[in-house]
């Protein structure tokens, strides 16, 4: 079970935001590397990947975004929001079957 | 580009079946795991199953298991999901998103297709 804290979030712009992701389990794969990743939702649009295991931005995502932890607890942080943060972020783990999300955390602008 | 675009949702009865089809393009198919992920209205994200590349195996949500058939056609580019005896709890948005084999995140999304299921 994929647990997400807070459930909704109202941040300043250029403010910083923090989400929180915390697993049943540990999330360290036999492999040595921990499957756990973040997704935002934007309003209407289907999920993009932002971070892949752990700490990784993927292809064009901004360096305000940043992934860390290790575990079972684990977090994304923006440092400066921006309007176009607005939306539901998911943490996602695929260690094991089944693959699971948290269940979102809604981000707006105060 | 990547592109992947869900089709075949829609309106149909309780008890009734559905075959979802995702079209991709842009990239090397056969290349990708490729999964089917839905999201109720108003609610988060459910993985329901993944195939692999060549399509010899498949993986499914315990929920999923028996009602829900996924499959794919590598010469087409395409990705389907056979959806049986459908359930009001079946009403969702149905996401078809790719995985680079030997990796394990959902790099790309299609848009997704609504499906209703309801008398």
């Amino acid at each position: 079970v994929m647990t997400q804290t807070p459930l909704s979030l109202s941040v300043t712009p250029g403010q910083p935001a923090s989400i929180s992701c915390k697993s049943s389990q540990s999330l360290l794969h036999s492999d040595g590397k921990t499957y756990l990743y973040w997704y935002l939702q934007k309003p209407g649009q289907p999920p993009q990947l932002l971070i892949y295991e752990v700490s990784n931005r993927f292809s064009g995502v901004p360096d305000r975004f940043s992934g860390s932890g290790s575990g079972t607890d684990f977090t994304l942080k923006i440092s400066r929001v921006e309007a176009e943060d607005v939306g539901v972020y998911y943490c996602m783990q695929s260690t094991q079957l089944p693959l699971t999300f948290g269940g979102g955390t809604k981000v707006e602008i105060k | 580009e990547v592109e992947l675009v869900e089709s075949g949702g829609g309106l149909v009865q309780p008890g009734g079946s559905l075959r979802l089809s995702c079209a991709a393009s842009g990239f090397t198919f056969s290349s990708y795991e490729m999964n089917w992920v839905r999201q109720a209205p108003g609610k988060g994200l459910e993985w329901v199953s993944t195939i692999t590349g060549s399509g010899s195996a498949t993986f499914y949500a315990d929920s999923m298991k028996g009602r829900f058939t996924i499959s794919r056609d590598n010469a087409k580019s395409s990705l389907y999901l056979q959806i049986n005896s459908l359930r009001a709890e079946d009403t969702a948005v149905y996401y078809c998103a790719r995985r680079p084999i030997s990796r394990r995140e959902f790099d790309h999304w299609g848009q997704g297709t609504l499906v209703t299921v309801s008398s």
